[in-house]
């Protein structure tokens, strides 16, 4: 089965750090590009971060660029998000999403999330 | 940037009807790009649709999208208790790689 595990979320002061973890399984990790997401409480969806298969690539939103870096450990099958600077609007739950490109290559999606992770920054 | 806008904001139906929901882009989006998403109270998002019409495994053929350019639609042909959730459709691009629109509940009515 086909699985993402996030963790390492948890309350923390603005201005302070924590660094996140996506465990994979199921799949061949290192063949896959894989992004963050997140969302706020009661908020939509928000792209964060994307990482290649093979960490060529690496991606954020305007919003989190400069304080959040991407990475991955492709021998522990595993992803991270460091992120620093934490502001209040950072406050949300944050998933893991592998990328496919379906169709011979043509049609990018998200067809795997995990369970999501929740940061809560707040004094 | 992308903009996506759905609607409407809240579709109140009941089981057994038609739901028909609505992603409009700012600019023209290619119909290869552009994702729809399923999401429930404490869950995680669920692929539905990829590539504008394509239903990802396992979805029901109820769920049928369409829509080219800047308009794009999710069909729901009747409505199950389990398909009462949000709906977000995303688009893939240059930078930011992903939008996403702000999404349609649909609720029992």
């Amino acid at each position: 089965e086909v699985q993402l595990v996030e963790s390492g979320g948890g309350l923390v002061k603005p201005g302070g750090s924590l660094r996140l973890s996506c465990a994979a399984s199921g799949f061949t990790f290192s063949s896959y590009s894989i992004n963050w997401v997140r969302q706020a409480p009661g908020k939509g969806l928000e792209w964060v971060a994307f990482i290649s298969s093979s960490s060529s690539y690496i991606y954020y939103a305007d919003s989190v660029k400069g304080r959040f870096t991407i990475s991955r450990d492709n021998a522990k099958n595993s992803l991270y998000l460091q992120m620093n600077s934490l502001r209040a609007e950072d406050t949300a739950v944050y998933y893991c999403a592998r990328e496919v490109w379906a169709q011979g290559g043509f049609q990018p999606n998200c067809d795997c999330w995990g369970q999501g992770t929740l940061v809560t920054v707040s004094s | 940037e992308i903009v996506l806008t759905q609607s409407p904001g809240t579709l109140s139906l009941s089981p057994g009807e038609r739901a028909t929901l609505s992603c409009r882009a700012s600019q023209s989006v290619s119909s290869n790009y552009l994702a729809w998403y399923q999401q429930k109270p404490g869950q995680a998002p669920r692929l539905l649709i990829y590539g504008a019409s394509s239903r990802a495994t396992g979805i029901p053929d109820r769920f049928s999208g369409s829509g080219s350019g800047t308009d794009f639609t999710l069909t729901i042909s009747r409505l199950e208790p389990e398909d009462f959730a949000v709906y977000y459709c995303q688009q893939y691009g240059s930078s930011p790689r992903y939008t996403f629109g702000q999404g349609t509940k649909l609720e029992i009515k």
